[in-house]
This record gives C-alpha cells, sequence and structure tokens, in this order.
C-alpha cells in the first residue's frame, strides 16, 4: 500500500494568516501518461464527514473558496490556506488515488491561534 | 446526490456487521460507490468499492471478510463484514467516486458509527 504522512500533526495559525499543510507519499503518486497527480485533499469538520477540497492535487472542487490551494508533484505536496478564517478550523486528509487500495493519510488539524 | 447509511450501532464480537447505504438525488447507475471507515487507531481506511452491475473491488487487507452488492431496495447499496472484532469498530462511511470514475470521493454520508462488543 502507499503511505501517506502528512505534517505537522497540528497547526496553530492567526486569523488572517497563511496555514500550510504537507502530505508526502511513499512512493510517486504522478502518473507519466496524463502527467497527473493522483492525490486529493479533504477538510473534515467535527462530527461531519470528510468533504473534498481538491483533486489531482491542485484542482479545486466545485464551491471551495480559491483561498485554498493545493500544489506539488511526485511524491510531495502541500494545502495552503492562503488567509485563514474561522471557519477553516478541521482537520485535513490527503488521499492517493494512484494504486489500490487508496489510502488516506493520517490528518492534521488546523486550529485557531 | 445525498446518502445515509443505516444499520445497528452494535455488533457482537465474531458475527456479522450489515450496513446499508441509500442515495437520494441521484442514480446508483452513474458512479462508482465505496465503503469508507473511520477509527481513531486506524485513520480512514477504504474498505472496497461497487459499480452498479456488481463489480466490486475490495481492500486486500479485508477481502476475505467484505461484500460490497447493490440492494436491498433501488438506489441503495449494502456492506457486510464478517467475523467482526473490536478492531472493526468505526464510523462507516459511503461514498460517492468522482464522475471520472477515478478514486477520490465527492460525496460522503454522515456516517453510522458502530461498536463491536465482546
Amino acid at each position: 500500500d502507499i503511505v501517506l504522512t502528512q505534517s505537522p500533526h497540528s497547526l496553530a495559525v492567526s486569523l488572517g494568516e497563511r496555514a500550510t499543510i504537507n502530505c508526502k507519499s511513499s512512493q510517486t503518486v504522478l502518473f507519466s501518461s496524463n502527467n497527473m497527480n493522483y492525490l486529493a485533499w479533504y477538510q473534515q469538520k467535527p462530527g461531519q464527514p470528510p468533504k473534498l477540497l481538491m483533486y489531482w492535487a491542485s484542482t479545486r472542487e466545485s464551491g471551495v473558496p480559491d483561498r485554498f490551494s493545493g500544489s506539488g508533484s511526485g511524491t510531495e505536496f502541500t494545502l495552503t490556506i492562503s488567509s485563514l478564517q474561522a471557519e477553516d478550523v478541521a482537520v485535513y486528509f490527503c488521499q492517493q488515488y494512484y494504486d489500490i487500495p487508496p489510502t488516506f493519510g493520517p490528518g492534521t488539524k488546523l486550529e485557531i491561534k | 446526490v445525498e446518502l445515509q447509511e443505516s444499520g445497528p450501532g452494535l455488533v457482537k464480537s465474531s458475527e456479522t456487521l450489515s450496513l446499508t447505504c441509500n442515495v437520494s438525488g441521484g442514480s446508483i447507475t452513474t458512479h462508482y460507490w465505496s465503503w469508507i471507515r473511520q477509527s481513531p487507531g486506524r485513520g480512514l481506511e477504504w474498505i472496497g468499492y461497487m459499480w452498479h452491475t456488481g463489480t466490486t473491488n475490495y481492500n486486500p487487507s479485508l477481502k476475505s471478510r467484505v461484500t460490497i452488492s447493490v440492494g436491498p431496495s433501488t438506489n441503495q447499496f449494502s456492506l457486510k463484514l464478517t467475523s467482526v472484532t473490536a478492531t472493526d469498530t468505526a464510523i462507516y462511511y459511503c461514498a460517492r467516486h468522482s464522475y471520472s470514475g477515478n478514486n477520490w470521493f465527492d460525496s460522503w454520508g454522515q456516517g453510522s458509527p458502530v461498536t463491536v462488543s465482546s
């Protein structure tokens, strides 16, 4: 299985400041035939299911605010929130769909400083 | 589309866990559908997926114990997990795959908590 690790485990950021979450894969999730990175990001708030934020590493799901952006390629990826809002407090997960089984990172908890 | 899981919240050890996902606002014939579980110890774990024709694919770690199938009613699909132990205690989600058939999940149910008791 492809193992995803995330850093940091938790993060406290002031309102309006930038938050950066990292995801590292145990093997590449870049598919050479189409040059696409098979990585998604999700946001999970307490008591709710995960919500899709991003796929193909950097494509925002419909309705996701543009303060959320994704970057990276191969084995290293980043989710950035450019200006933290109170409603962004959540746990964030990365997920690879390059291989079966799809696997998830352990999550990064984002809080307000 | 809305997804809603249903089933017993408590299952005895060694018995079979059975859950159903009801899909409303869309048809199960247009997407792949998965079961995913989440627990503090194991995080988010993909269990398996199905296509409405009956095609399935399971996580190798669970394959010997899992069955995902269409039904019992229209626009529903089900999960059966046999010989459960305490490590199967989790919140179980049903989820829809992307429109393109890739294995990211764009809609999730609210989750069905299941506890395995001894």
